[in-house]
């Protein structure tokens, strides 16, 4: 079954932590990319990667890093510098005809 | 002014009417447009592309006018199962192509 898979599908964060959510895709889709959705938000665009060893910043990347070592594979790391990281993340990544998949997310609390 | 705007509703239909979303984007540079559907909690997933030649999926129509830098969502028939958030979504390359997404419109359809 081809498709992104997200884990965890929830995920604590203490004080001062770092985390690391994951994404893989089977798709083989040169483009993926990180969004965070607020409680009655929108989802807003943290990072995306056009294709492997490389990305680019999103509207609100400040907090947050990622890496893309393979093209499977775009790994998102929540910093200690992110102050307010209570949010449902989502995993995409983009077709040639630009459409978007997701994965289901990654609910993201602060104990 | 916000990359992509939607009114944010909530619209509350009885089933059977007519309703229509709008949007607006504001990067005329905008090359792909296009309209997703989520359902609280889960991930967006792709309703349909928009046109400028407008183009039509059952009950569902979108139409793209470049001029006005405006996209619109037309459901006829409303059922129980179309209440969700739309959200108007918008594609332009800018040294890779980032896709933005409105905040979204809620709609409930009522019995």
């Amino acid at each position: 079954d081809g498709g992104i898979t997200q884990s965890p599908k929830y995920l604590f964060r203490k004080e001062g932590q770092n985390v690391t959510l994951s994404c893989e895709q089977n798709l083989n889709h040169d483009a993926m990319y990180w969004y965070r959705q607020d409680p009655g938000q929108g989802l807003r665009l943290i990072y995306y990667s056009q294709i492997v060893n490389d990305f680019q910043k999103g509207d609100i990347a400040e907090g947050y890093s990622v890496s893309r070592e393979k093209k499977e594979s775009f790994p998102l790391t929540v910093t200690s510098a992110q102050k307010n990281p209570t949010a449902f993340y989502l995993c995409a990544s983009r077709d040639r005809g630009e459409k978007l998949f997701f994965g289901s997310g990654t609910q993201l609390s602060v104990l | 002014r916000k990359e992509v705007e939607q009114d944010p509703g909530p619209f509350n239909v009885p089933e059977g009417a007519t309703v229509a979303f709008n949007c607006t984007y504001s990067n005329s540079a905008s090359q792909s447009f296009f309209w997703y559907r989520q359902d609280c909690r889960k991930e967006p997933k792709l309703l349909m592309s928009v046109y400028s030649s407008g183009n039509e999926d059952g009950r569902f129509t979108a139409q793209l006018n470049r001029a006005s830098q405006y996209i619109s969502l037309l459901i006829r028939d409303s059922k129980l199962s179309d209440s969700a958030t739309y959200l108007c979504v918008v594609s332009f390359y800018t040294g890779g192509f980032k896709t933005i997404f409105g905040a979204g419109t809620r709609l409930f359809v009522k019995a």
